[in-house]
């Protein structure tokens, strides 16, 4: 089983619309998690972190279930703007600095 | 200026050859980090360095060597390029302590084509 793993889409979706993505991760020592936004042939740039009681920025709300060990991104009213690659990453056990990027889902909101 | 900065942005070489790939930072940030990103394999982590005396190996350094030049400085070098190096390079940094350790700040990435 790889490390990190999310689905790679593409997900297509009418603007306004509100999507979900799911990751995975498979090393129960894994500490902190994050989704990390990549627009297209440009560098990753932090979206938000994740806590264990689920979080809220906005129109972004993620959520973490340790106990299955997956990690959610939920967009509401979406805008043509989020039109990117979104990177679930874990950190390596408890490693710090040590991150594990999954490959990423693409998301494209259509007008 | 970007907080991190590659050189070159785009380089196309033949195989054999030596490539430098440069990063600075002006974050003042301790961490420094080489990713290689490829279609349909995400990033994965060459070399890393906590600090100027301090350089660790990543998931994927054959092939590859790194210098701490300075806090602000840390170089990727492939000393014969091979064309399954072919990728996009991204330098990072990070802070330290529990938070900002896990946070990256990246470049804007360097292509490299070996042909």
């Amino acid at each position: 089983r790889k490390e990190v793993e999310q689905d790679p889409g593409p997900f297509n979706v009418p603007e306004g619309a509100t999507v979900a993505f799911n990751c995975t991760y498979s090393n129960s020592a894994s500490q902190s998690f994050f989704w990390y936004r990549q627009d297209c042939r440009k560098e990753p740039k932090l979206l938000m972190s994740v806590y264990s009681s689920g979080n809220e920025d906005g129109r972004f709300t993620a959520q973490l279930n340790r106990a299955s060990q997956y990690i959610s991104l939920l967009i509401r009213d979406s805008k043509l703007s989020d039109s990117a690659t979104y990177l679930c990453v874990v950190t390596h056990g408890g490693s710090q600095g040590n991150l594990i990027f999954g490959k990423g889902t693409k998301l494209s909101v259509k007008p | 200026d970007a907080d991190v900065t590659q050189t070159p942005r785009n380089r196309i070489t033949k195989t054999g050859k030596r490539i430098m790939l440069e990063c600075s930072q002006t974050k003042g940030h301790d961490r420094m980090y080489w990713y290689r990103q490829d279609p349909g394999l995400g990033l994965r982590l060459i070399y890393y360095s906590f600090d100027v005396k301090d350089i660790n190996k990543g998931e994927i350094s054959d092939g590859y060597s790194v210098s701490r030049q300075a806090q602000a400085k840390f170089s990727l070098s492939l000393e014969s390029a091979i064309p399954n190096q072919t990728a996009l390079y991204f330098c990072a940094t990070s802070d330290t302590g529990f938070s900002g350790a896990n946070v990256l700040t990246f470049g804007a990435g360097s292509r490299l084509t070996v042909l």
